[in-house]
Formats: C-alpha cells, structure tokens, sequence
C-alpha cells in the first residue's frame, strides 16, 4: 500500500534562511507526488506536483522539490523563507483512482 | 481562493445526531473527493464520485455516505455521531476521473469543522 512519511512534525527556521522539508514515499509503480500547505483555518493549497520529466519541480511561492527515486524522497525547499510561510506542510502521493495518500504534515515555525 | 465552495464551515452538534455537508466543485471539474482531518489519523481520503458515480472508496465508515447530484455538487451525509467523528472534513474537486492522474490535480476547499459534544 501506498505511503508517504514525513519524519519532522515541527521545524523551526529563522525568517531568511532556508529550508527543507523531508518527505519520503512508499509506492510500488510510478509514483505522483504533491505538497501542499495549509494556513491556519484555510483549505490545502498545491504549492507543486510531479508527475515525470525533470526531477527538480518549481512551484508556486518560491518553493521548490527534487524527486530522488535512489532515496524515495521528494523533498521541499525554499532558499529564503518569509514569516508569512509559517503553515502546515504535506506531501502526497497520488494512488490508484486519483486518491491522494497524505504525510502526517509538517508544521513549519518562522522566526524573527 | 480555489473555486471549490463548502457549507456550512462550522458544525456542532451532539452524538447520535445526523448532519449533511455540503460541496460546489470548481465551475467544469466532474470529479469530487471528500477527505477527513483528525488529529489522530491526519488526512484520510473518503470517497470519490465523478459525474454522479461513485469513483473509489477509502477508509469510509458505513454510517457516513455520499452522493453527487445532476449538478455536480456533492453532499457528505453523517450519521449515528460519535465523538471520534469530530474532525475537519475537506472536499476537493478536478476536473477528470482519476484514470488520467497526470492531468488531474485535486482543488482543495476551505473545510467544514465538524465537533460532535
């Protein structure tokens, strides 16, 4: 069955620096994979997809994730983080019938 | 703002009760999902329906059930409340069936809050 494993329930990170969200995947074909964020009392909003082709993704907001079949990850970055990126982070995988398999998420902190 | 509309965003309401939510898709997408967040079992996917018919079945317990209408929008139907029901409880909607998943991203809305007492 299809999974997604995020490993870091919070980070924090400092407004300027950059960032790395991990995400790891379990999935026996070609694999489809999202992240998504959600702001506090808002819906999720894509911030980027992979589907084939080049393994490094830009998405929307600066954000951006490399897909690394070897290691089973598709990880999210942004080199300068804003104070308005403070939200939950999840990566997804897309299963059979379009379902999306979702992380357990990834609070993000942003200090100033 | 995705297009994708949820009513009501708030619920409350007791165990043993039923509640309907409700879901308008974006303008064109066919295909409606409805998911649960819960603080103990994250985002769950439900069940799908695609131009009225039911696509695929996640992890929907059989007091809950869904419908598509002629107009696309669709209705989360909840019965027999229990306090592990409380959860927040997304729709998303796209445009194909699912077969073609390269095409076919999901469009999340805003949620309903659902909190049985």
């Amino acid at each position: 069955a299809q999974s997604v494993t995020q490993p870091d329930i919070h980070i924090t990170v400092s407004e300027g620096a950059s960032l790395e969200l991990r995400c790891n995947y379990s999935y026996g074909a070609t694999p489809y994979l999202f992240w998504y964020v959600q702001s506090p009392g808002q819906g999720l909003q894509l911030l980027l997809k992979y589907f084939s082709g080049d393994t490094l993704v830009q998405g929307i907001k600066g954000f951006e994730a490399e897909f690394k079949r070897s290691q089973s990850s598709f990880n999210l970055r942004k080199p300068s983080v804003h104070w308005s990126d403070a939200a939950e982070y999840f990566c997804a995988v897309g299963a059979y019938g379009n379902k999306l398999v979702f992380g357990a998420g990834t609070i993000l902190r942003v200090k100033s | 703002d995705s297009g994708v509309t949820q009513t009501p965003k708030h619920l409350i309401t007791a165990t043993g009760q039923r509640v309907t939510l409700r879901c308008s898709p974006r303008s064109g997408d066919l295909s409606v999902y409805w998911y649960q967040q819960s603080l103990d079992q994250g985002l769950q996917f439900l069940i799908q329906y695609y131009n009225g018919e039911e696509r695929a079945k996640g992890n929907i317990l059989e007091r809950f059930s869904a419908q598509q209408f002629p107009d696309l929008h669709s209705e989360l139907n909840l019965s027999s409340l229990e306090l592990g029901d409380s959860a927040l409880y997304f729709c998303a909607s796209s445009v194909g069936s699912g077969l073609e998943i390269a095409s076919d991203t999901q469009y999340f809305g805003p949620g309903t809050r659902l909190t049985v007492l």
